[in-house]
């Protein structure tokens, strides 16, 4: 049983534009929620990351929303740039369990 | 520099042999962890250990043996049991396995049948 369902599986954007990548989660004693990013041929990345006791968190372009309610989170990438082309991977975990990935997504900016 | 081994980079085995990746990290994490990658499946976690001389299975686990006998240490051998070993093999660790430590990955070991 997957913990933690991603969407969309690849996506295409244009330089500048938003990339939004969505993930929902079933275990609701999940309390940390990072996002990483992969380069080709490279591990993955923390990039950013949220708790549940907020809505929303924002590194420059990059932003987690967070509904509590619904049970989902996602990513947004502002003004998208060619060097954000990558494997995006959102995760949970509670307590001292390890973490459980999503199944990834590929984004590819074009310019 | 600190940070994440993983040795060799690429790596091949016929059918029937028992091959072992190498995991070394020099960040004095207590945790590490296997995880196994493959096209469209995400990362899936083979074994995690939180302490030396300590370990757990994973989802993943059947055709996998780990030890951890050092704390810089956590080799993964792959067995003639795991019938599709063929992936792209990620090493990790963290401070401990404790929501909001952040793992911190090496750069993978290709492993690939022939």
């Amino acid at each position: 049983q997957q913990q933690v369902k991603q969407s969309p599986q690849s996506l295409i954007v244009q330089k500048g534009g938003i990339s939004i990548i969505n993930c929902a989660y079933e275990n609701t004693a999940f309390d940390y929620f990072p996002w990483y990013q992969q380069f080709p041929g490279k591990g993955p990345a923390l990039l950013i990351a949220i708790r549940p006791d907020v809505s929303e968190k924002k590194e420059g372009r990059f932003t987690i929303s967070f509904n509590k309610s619904a049970k989902q989170f996602s990513l947004h990438i502002m003004d998208s740039q060619p060097g954000d082309s990558a494997t995006y991977f959102c995760a949970a975990t509670t307590g001292n369990t390890p973490l459980v990935f999503g199944k990834g997504t590929r984004l590819s900016v074009i310019a | 520099d600190g940070g994440i081994t993983q040795s060799p980079k690429y790596l091949f085995r016929k059918e029937g042999q028992n091959v072992t990746l190498s995991c070394e990290q020099n960040l004095n994490h207590d945790a590490m962890y296997w995880y196994r990658q493959d096209p469209g499946q995400g990362l899936r976690l083979i074994y995690y250990s939180q302490i030396v001389n300590d370990f757990q299975k994973g989802d993943i686990a059947e055709g996998y043996s780990v030890s951890r006998e050092k704390k810089e240490s956590f080799p993964l051998t792959v067995t003639s049991a795991q019938k599709n070993p063929t992936a792209f093999y990620l090493c990790a660790s963290s401070i401990a396995v404790l929501s909001g430590n952040t793992i911190y990955f090496g750069e993978g070991s290709w492993l690939t049948v022939v």
